[in-house]
């Protein structure tokens, strides 16, 4: 059974940058869409954008996109996600989820996330 | 983006009775070439990652309690927990794949009255 695990919990200052990791316990990491999905203190989930972690093929949330970037490396089976300049506004936390895909690379549900890495921004 | 709406917001229900739980998507989710509603259900519990529990709209995922159940197409979707266990108490939230905004409803928030 495959399984994500993500990096440790961070705590960083307003301005500073960030990168943090989801690691795949399988080769077949590389051959699924893998998605950012965050959660602010006492809120919902909201998907910001998912990675193709074969060829870092990427599709940002409109509400994400110049905000984050997301990048991957196969040859570890490691989707990143990285700010170049954190807000207090990026507080929460980040969890990556795999996403089914079927039929003919349509994709689907998120059937297994990662444990969630906490983010503070605070000065 | 397609918005996904749930009501309500929270919910408390008796042990071992019924809990239902809506969700109201802005456009029709239903994946003609499937014929299949491209609508997911997750459960999450304080300080865990979700955890999914229906997809196609009403498949339950492989493990999942038989007391889980999803129904609708089109627009309208319902999770329906019967005779409630102790276990239920999380936040329940839907989710659309029908395009790659990918967005989830707002949680609905189950406890026990």
């Amino acid at each position: 059974e495959v399984q994500l695990v993500q990096s440790g919990a961070e705590v960083k200052k307003p301005g500073e940058s960030l990168k943090i990791s989801c690691k795949g316990s399988e080769s077949s990491f590389n051959n699924y869409w893998i998605g950012w999905v965050r959660q602010m203190p006492g809120k919902g989930l909201e998907c910001m954008g998912t990675i193709f972690a074969g060829d870092s093929d990427t599709r940002y949330s409109p509400s994400f996109r110049g905000q984050v970037t997301m990048s991957a490396d196969k040859s570890l089976n490691t989707a990143y996600l990285q700010w170049s300049s954190l807000r207090a506004a990026d507080t929460g936390i980040y969890f990556c989820a795999r996403q089914k895909i079927y039929g003919w690379g349509s994709t689907g549900w998120f059937d297994t996330w990662g444990q969630g890495t906490p983010v503070i921004v605070s000065s | 983006d397609i918005v996904m709406t749930q009501s309500p917001d929270s919910l408390a229900v008796s042990l071992g009775e019924r809990a239902t739980i809506n969700c109201k998507s802005s456009q029709s989710l239903l994946d003609r070439s499937k014929n299949e509603n491209s609508l997911a259900w997750y459960q999450q519990k304080p300080g865990q990652p979700p955890k999914l529990l229906i997809y196609w709209a009403s498949t339950r995922v492989s493990g999942v309690p038989a007391r889980f159940s999803g129904s609708g197409s089109g627009t309208d979707f319902t999770l329906t927990i019967t005779s409630l266990q102790a276990e239920d108490v999380a936040v329940y939230y839907c989710h659309q794949h029908y395009s790659s905004s990918y967005t989830f409803g707002q949680g609905t928030k189950l406890e026990i009255k």
